[in-house]
């Protein structure tokens, strides 16, 4: 069975302040790993997709890495609106739904 | 332009009632899910439907069951509603043959049973 685990749980950070978000999986025959933010009382709102070992995506001060075990959220001089519930989620090949991990909570200090 | 819609957003009910929840998409995609959130945060498939096709049915229990009238719509019929039962509840649609089969979420509904 899949298997995501986010870490840490939570985590504070003064502004400017960059850091990491790991997702570690299991998966057999990984069709994509998606993260997601989460804002209290809202819906997932979609990130990113990384396919494949070694690809990388970027937005705005976010980057996302993919291993063949593990992905990265960077988060890089972060602002009090980067606050907000960071899920990991993996789709294994051939099955559409998502597995996800229960989320790194992610407060911006102003 | 609100791309996956539900409502109500919140509905609180009573033990052992029935209730309903309904679920839109605007976005053309073929597939479309529901998902659990449980207090802990943590997000559960429940249903998945491709073209009014059931095509994902997790341990959920038989209380439970979609219905899906048409590809754009994917509603959430509960009976006899338990203690355990109260979670936010999300659907989610995607475009399953398109590559890339993102999944995006509606805003919620958040069930409470008293």
């Amino acid at each position: 069975e899949d298997q995501v685990t986010q870490s840490p749980e939570a985590l504070r950070l003064q502004e400017g302040e960059s850091s990491s978000l790991n997702c570690s999986y299991t998966v057999s025959g990984l069709r994509g790993l998606f993260w997601y933010r989460q804002d209290p009382g809202k819906g997932p709102e979609f990130l990113f997709t990384l396919y494949s070992a070694g690809e990388e995506k970027e937005k705005e001060r976010l980057k996302a890495t993919l291993t063949k075990k593990e992905s990265f959220l960077h988060i890089t001089a972060p602002k009090p609106e980067d606050s907000a519930t960071y899920l990991c989620a993996v789709q294994e090949g051939g099955n559409e739904k998502l597995t996800f991990g229960t989320g790194t909570r992610l407060t911006i200090i102003p | 332009d609100t791309a996956v819609s539900q409502t109500p957003k919140y509905l609180v009910t009573q033990m052992g009632n029935d209730k309903s929840i309904k679920c839109e998409q605007n976005l053309g995609h073929d597939t479309m899910y529901w998902y659990k959130q449980d207090s802990k945060k943590f997000l559960k498939i429940m249903f998945s439907y491709n073209n009014k096709e059931l095509i994902i049915n997790e341990t959920v229990p038989n209380r439970f069951s979609p219905k899906s009238p048409d590809k754009a719509h994917l509603n959430l019929h509960i009976n006899s509603l338990e203690l355990g039962d109260s979670a936010v509840y999300f659907c989610a649609s995607s475009q399953w043959d398109r590559g890339t089969d993102t999944q995006y979420f509606g805003p919620g509904t958040r069930l409470t049973v008293l």
